[in-house]
């Protein structure tokens, strides 16, 4: 059963231009959360989706950020105009169910973005 | 979501067992107690979790005191690719909640040969 897939591992991008940040949730997940890990810094909560809907993007930057799960295929998060202070990990992790909280959420390695 | 508070460093000998403390003194009723590591450059990997009854598994033992306020995560027999940094973490329980995780800083764990 493969884990969470993220790609790209690494991704290179100029000011001003888009990232686009794929995850790929373990099998029969059906529950998305993204993280962002600055430089030496701590792990912090962006967002939380379901299939189709945000949940929680309590942890969102309100402009340039945005993310989704659609249907069919990955989640995508994707920052707009990117600006040097973007240049973090972007992590994903999937659970199965969260209401019993008995579920743990399981990351992928994920995609380390560097703005130039 | 409960607060937690970890030491910020902790060493161990190798083949020696290692002890993680955690304290989460406002935890309520329906709050797990998950432990994660972060592997310099990795991502996130689950360890345990568990409510109130100790727990066990193949990577290491959750032990919860009976009042809930803190827990011990052991690592039996330490490596040297333990080293990591270790997140206790409070997690809700139950309908309406989105189950995310809060870290703190964590207990960067330092395996000496």
């Amino acid at each position: 059963n493969a884990g969470v897939m993220q790609n790209p591992r690494h991704l290179v991008r100029r000011r001003g231009q888009e990232a686009r940040l794929r995850c790929s949730p373990m099998k029969g997940h059906s529950h998305v959360y993204w993280y962002r890990q600055l430089p030496e810094e701590g792990l912090k909560f962006m967002v939380y989706l379901q299939k189709e809907n945000i949940i929680d993007e309590s942890g969102m930057p309100k402009e340039r950020f945005s993310a989704e799960f659609p249907k069919e295929g990955p989640s995508i998060l994707r920052i707009q105009q990117v600006v040097r202070g973007d240049s973090a990990a972007y992590f994903c992790a999937s659970s199965l169910r969260t209401g019993t909280s008995n579920s743990p959420l399981h990351f992928g390695n994920g995609t380390r973005l560097t703005v130039t | 979501d409960a607060k937690t508070t970890q030491p910020p460093s902790m060493d161990c000998a190798e083949g020696r067992a290692a002890n993680l403390p955690c304290n989460h003194s406002t935890i309520s009723g329906n709050e797990y107690v998950y432990w994660y590591r972060q592997i310099h450059s990795q991502g996130p990997q689950y360890i345990i979790h568990g409510l109130k009854n100790n727990e066990t598994n193949e990577m290491a033992s959750l032990i919860i005191t009976e009042d809930r306020k803190s827990s011990t995560l052991i690592l039996p027999h330490a490596t040297l690719r333990d080293t990591a940094v270790y997140y206790c973490i409070v997690r809700r329980s139950g309908s309406g909640n989105t189950g995310k995780l809060i870290f703190g800083q964590g207990t960067t764990l330092q395996v000496k040969p």
